[in-house]
């Protein structure tokens, strides 16, 4: 079965560094996305990536957010300057463009700590 | 309540025991759909149900939609200890691709 890769699966960084989780979606899928999920909390979305563009993004997802699709393969998430609120489960999705039957595919995340 | 909001919290059943977990949300959606996640792992995808199906059932899995009342329930039959997980409700809304996130069910069952 088809599977979403994130490369690290844990990080830890010091506050103000910048961090790069980085995400293998799956090839034949086209919708790709951030989602982060705070200890205890619940999932939140950050941004979707989609024909190169970000084609939407929350209020989480602000200046110190990037995405990147630096190849035909990778997605990147690059956090500018990691603050301490930053630590979470970051997770990244994908989904086909044609008519959604089994979900979205999720990577197993990888865990920020921001120290 | 809020987007996606499951119902219990928390939930203690035992092996054998069914279990139901219900979720509400507030937007036009044109889809539903429940994740499982072990502690501290990635989610996984359960099943999805339309905005037009009322039922739909995945082996030991049922779930049902109510449009007019903006929910849905996830029933799962003579659990087994390996079903221990948060279970959560994501809907995709109308016009969006991309789901929003209930606050989960923290399902625990006993051997």
């Amino acid at each position: 079965e088809p599977e979403v890769t994130q490369t690290p699966s844990h990080q830890v960084t010091q506050m103000g560094q910048e961090v790069i989780l980085r995400c293998v979606p799956i090839s034949n899928h086209l919708y790709f996305y951030w989602y982060r999920q705070i200890l205890g909390q619940k999932v939140e979305f950050l941004v979707s990536f989609y024909n190169n563009e970000i084609s939407e993004k929350s209020e989480i997802f602000d200046d110190q957010f990037s995405v990147e699709r630096p190849d035909g393969s990778n997605f990147t998430l690059k956090i500018r300057s990691t603050k301490l609120e930053d630590s979470a489960m970051y997770f990244c999705a994908s989904r086909t463009d044609r008519g959604l039957r089994g979900g979205y595919t999720f990577g197993s995340g990888t865990r920020l700590t921001v120290v | 309540s809020q987007q996606g909001e499951e119902d219990p919290q928390a939930l203690s059943i035992q092996e054998g025991e069914n279990a139901t977990m219900n979720c509400s949300y507030k937007t036009s959606i044109n889809n539903l759909q429940w994740y499982r996640q072990n502690s501290g792992r990635g989610l996984v995808h359960l099943i999805l149900i339309r905005s037009n199906e009322r039922e739909k059932h995945s082996g030991r899995l049922r779930v049902t939609l109510d449009t007019s009342k903006k929910s849905s329930s996830l029933l799962i039959t003579a659990s087994r200890a390996a079903d221990t997980a948060s279970y959560f409700c994501a809907t995709e809304d109308t016009g969006r691709r991309a789901l929003t996130f209930g606050s989960g069910t923290r399902l625990q069952v006993q051997p």
